[in-house]
């Protein structure tokens, strides 16, 4: 039972370079979303998606973009990194907290992305 | 703005003792929240959450309380073991939002 996998696990990028953060979830969940979490602070939302077909912007979203490409997968996109993107990023999935009620969010181990 | 605020960062106990994790927040419209527990290296899992209609939720060892007048909650454990030294992040949301707003987290050490 895999849960929630993102690759890569670690990767280093130089200044101006693109990448894509893949993460894909077999537990049939709904809504995805893509977090970064920087030393001492909690996690912040980039980007999420309720449903598949649908992504909305989350309290970061500058320099990134997020494709769901269908039920399972939801990838994160770094079209131009920059240092300030040095972090932790996590995905998770979840049954939609909203209408059809509370559901807690199932996390990835993460991707430890360091931009020179 | 931040609306869900953890305001120790770090908390040290004995093994055996209570250990009380709290979180404050100001969105008024919050009315679910959540606890995760995130141990180094691992992404964060689901620990407990409450429903604004009830003022404690028990699972355990782990019980939260919350106090909407104050907008207040709290992650007590008892006993606490070193099993459970970890970051522990406070969540909330609001209905039909779709999303959570996290904390900063709070540092867990409990000593043998």
């Amino acid at each position: 039972n895999a849960g929630v996998t993102q690759t890569p696990k670690f990767q280093v990028l130089k200044t101006g370079q693109s990448m894509t953060l893949q993460c894909a979830q077999d537990m049939n969940h709904n809504s995805m979303y893509w977090y970064r979490q920087d030393p001492g602070m909690g996690l912040r939302l980039i980007y999420y998606s309720a449903s598949e077909g649908t992504t909305d912007k989350g309290e970061v979203p500058n320099g990134y973009n997020v494709s769901r490409l269908n039920k399972r997968e939801f990838s994160l996109r770094l079209e131009s990194a920059a240092p300030s993107q040095t972090s932790v990023y996590f995905c998770a999935s979840s049954e939609a907290l909203g209408r059809t009620g509370r559901q807690p969010q199932h996390f990835g181990d993460g991707t430890r992305l360091s931009i020179l | 703005d931040q609306q869900v605020k953890q305001n120790s960062p770090s908390l040290s106990v004995q093994e055996g003792r209570i250990s009380i994790l709290n979180c404050d927040y100001t969105n008024s419209m919050f009315d679910y929240f959540l606890w995760y527990k995130k141990y180094p290296a691992e992404g964060p899992t689901f620990l407990i959450s409450i429903s604004s209609i009830k003022d404690k939720n028990e699972d355990g060892r782990f019980t939260v309380f919350l106090n909407k007048s104050a907008k207040h909650l709290s992650l007590h454990i008892v006993p606490s073991q070193p099993g459970d030294s970890a970051v522990y992040f406070c969540a909330a949301s609001a209905w039909d939002a779709g999303k959570s707003t996290f904390g900063d987290g709070t540092t867990l050490t409990v000593k043998p």
